[in-house]
C-alpha cells in the first residue's frame, strides 16, 4: 500500500525565514513524489516534481530514498507563500496515475 | 489554454437520490481522474480513465462510477446517495495514461442532506 504522511497540520514562520515543510511516504518499488499547492480561493496546481530536479518559486524538494521522506525547502519565505501544500506521489504499474496525497499543511507566512 | 472545467459547480441533492458530475480535461489531454476531498479523510483517489476506459480505481464502493467519452470529457455518477457523499468532488486531467502531473478543476462541492 502507498502511504504519504505530512506530520505538520500547521506551520508559521516570519516573512524571511527558512522554512519546511515535512513529508514521508511508503512505498515499495519507487515512485514519483510530487508537491503540489492551493492557494486561497485558487485550485489546486503543482507545484513541483522530484524527477524534473526544478526550483519552483524559490522551493526545492530533495527526494531521499533511505529515508523515504520528500522535504520542501524555501531559504527565505514570502507572504504569498501562504497556502496548503500537499505532498503526493504514484507508483509503477497500474496505479501510476494515481495520486495519493498526504492530509495536507497550511503555511501562514507573517509579515 | 482553457483550464479544467467542472459543472455544476455547487450541487444539492437529498439522501438516497443519484447524481452526475460532468468534467472537460484541458484540449489535448486523454486521462482524466477523479478525486474526493472532505476534511476527515482528505483528498481521495476515485478513478481514472484514458480512452473512453476505467485503467485505475480507489477503494470506493461501486455507488460511485464514471465513464469517458471519445472526446476525452468525463462523468462520474453516484448512485443512492448517502450524507457521506457531501464532499468537493475534484476532477484533473494529464496529457496522457499514468501521469502524476495532473492539472485540476475547480471542483464540484456536493452536498447530501
Amino acid at each position: 500500500a502507498q502511504r504519504v504522511t505530512q506530520p505538520e497540520k500547521l506551520l508559521s514562520v516570519f516573512k524571511g525565514a527558512p522554512v519546511e515543510l515535512k513529508c514521508n511516504y511508503s512505498y515499495s518499488g519507487s515512485p514519483e513524489l510530487f508537491w503540489y499547492v492551493q492557494y486561497s480561493r485558487q485550485r489546486l496546481q503543482l507545484l513541483l516534481r522530484h524527477i524534473s530536479r526544478e526550483s519552483i518559486k524559490g522551493f526545492t524538494a530533495d527526494l531521499n530514498k533511505g529515508e523515504t521522506s520528500f522535504h520542501l525547502k524555501k531559504p527565505f519565505a514570502q507572504e504569498e507563500d501562504s497556502a496548503m501544500y500537499y505532498c503526493a506521489l504514484t507508483g509503477g504499474g497500474t496505479s501510476y496515475g494515481k495520486l495519493t496525497f498526504g492530509q495536507g499543511t497550511i503555511l501562514t507566512v507573517h509579515p | 489554454k482553457a483550464g479544467v472545467t467542472q459543472t455544476p459547480r455547487y450541487l444539492i441533492k437529498t439522501r438516497g437520490q443519484q447524481v452526475t458530475l460532468s468534467c472537460s480535461p484541458i484540449s489535448g489531454h486523454r486521462s482524466v481522474s477523479w478525486y474526493q476531498q472532505t476534511p476527515g479523510q482528505g483528498l481521495q483517489f476515485l478513478f481514472e480513465y484514458f480512452s473512453e476506459t476505467q485503467r485505475n480505481k480507489g477503494n470506493f464502493p461501486g455507488r460511485f462510477s464514471g465513464r469517458q467519452f471519445s472526446n476525452s470529457r468525463s462523468e462520474m455518477n453516484v448512485s443512492t446517495l448517502e450524507l457521506g457523499d457531501s464532499a468537493l468532488y475534484l476532477c484533473a486531467s494529464s496529457l496522457e495514461l499514468g501521469y502524476g502531473e495532473q492539472y485540476f478543476g475547480p471542483g464540484t462541492r456536493l452536498t447530501v442532506t
